[in-house]
């Protein structure tokens, strides 16, 4: 069965600071994953995805991702931080096969000014 | 290029009525995909539309019915509510562009819905 954890519920970064979000995923077969960013009572918006190719990926608004097979890990990362980034963050994984979307539980982020 | 939108915003019911939910796609997709986002959680996956048929579903009861138009928009209907079925339904777009493996669902800004 598919699954994703985001292993954090918050994490709390200085702006400025590079930020890390966790998630690991279990699939069987080849992985898609996603990352995506909900603000406050709106939908989802698309961030970054892994396909194939590059274990590191580069998204909207200098996000980036890196994927790590052997620890069945897709971390989103950015340098530095800004006080805007701060809303909640859901990684997603969909098997081969399947066209469905399994999210995690979502990791709020909390830039601090 | 507009993106998904999703009609009405807010939504309130009674337990045991019914109500419809609907979703216009992105310009070129043709696949709609619709989730169940409760307070707290990570979104769901109800089904997915393609080609006017349902193509894959996840584990939600058959009260949850949904239908594509000819068009690619899509309606989520759900019967019976239950006030466990107060959520933010989330509609998702994408094309398979002849090869899925490419797809990117995005998403509207959903329907919140309240049953009391």
């Amino acid at each position: 069965a598919q699954s994703v954890a985001q292993p954090e519920d918050q994490v709390n970064v200085a702006e400025g600071n590079p930020l890390t979000v966790k998630c690991t995923y279990s699939v069987s077969g080849n992985p898609y994953l996603f990352w995506y960013v909900q603000y406050p009572n709106r939908g989802l918006q698309f961030l970054l995805k892994y396909i194939t190719g590059d274990n590191l990926v580069k998204g909207s608004y200098g996000f980036e991702a890196e994927f790590n097979k052997s620890q069945t890990s897709f971390h989103l990362k950015k340098p530095s931080a800004l006080v805007s980034d701060s809303a909640l963050y859901f990684c997603a994984v969909r098997g081969s096969g399947t066209y469905k979307y399994i999210f995690g539980t979502g990791t709020r982020l909390k830039v601090l000014a | 290029d507009a993106g998904v939108t999703q009609s009405p915003t807010h939504l309130i019911k009674t337990r045991g009525q019914q109500v419809t939910l609907r979703c216009s796609p992105k310009s070129g997709h043709d696949t709609v995909s619709w989730y169940q986002q409760a307070l707290g959680q990570g979104p769901q996956f109800i089904f997915q539309y393609y080609e006017e048929e349902e193509r894959q579903r996840g584990n939600f009861p058959d009260r949850f019915s949904g239908h594509q138009f000819p068009n690619y928009s899509s309606e989520l209907n759900v019967n019976a509510l239950l006030l466990g079925d107060s959520a933010l339904y989330l509609c998702a777009s994408s094309s398979l562009a002849g090869l899925h493996i490419q797809e990117t669902q995005y998403f509207g800004p959903g329907t919140r819905l309240l049953v009391l």
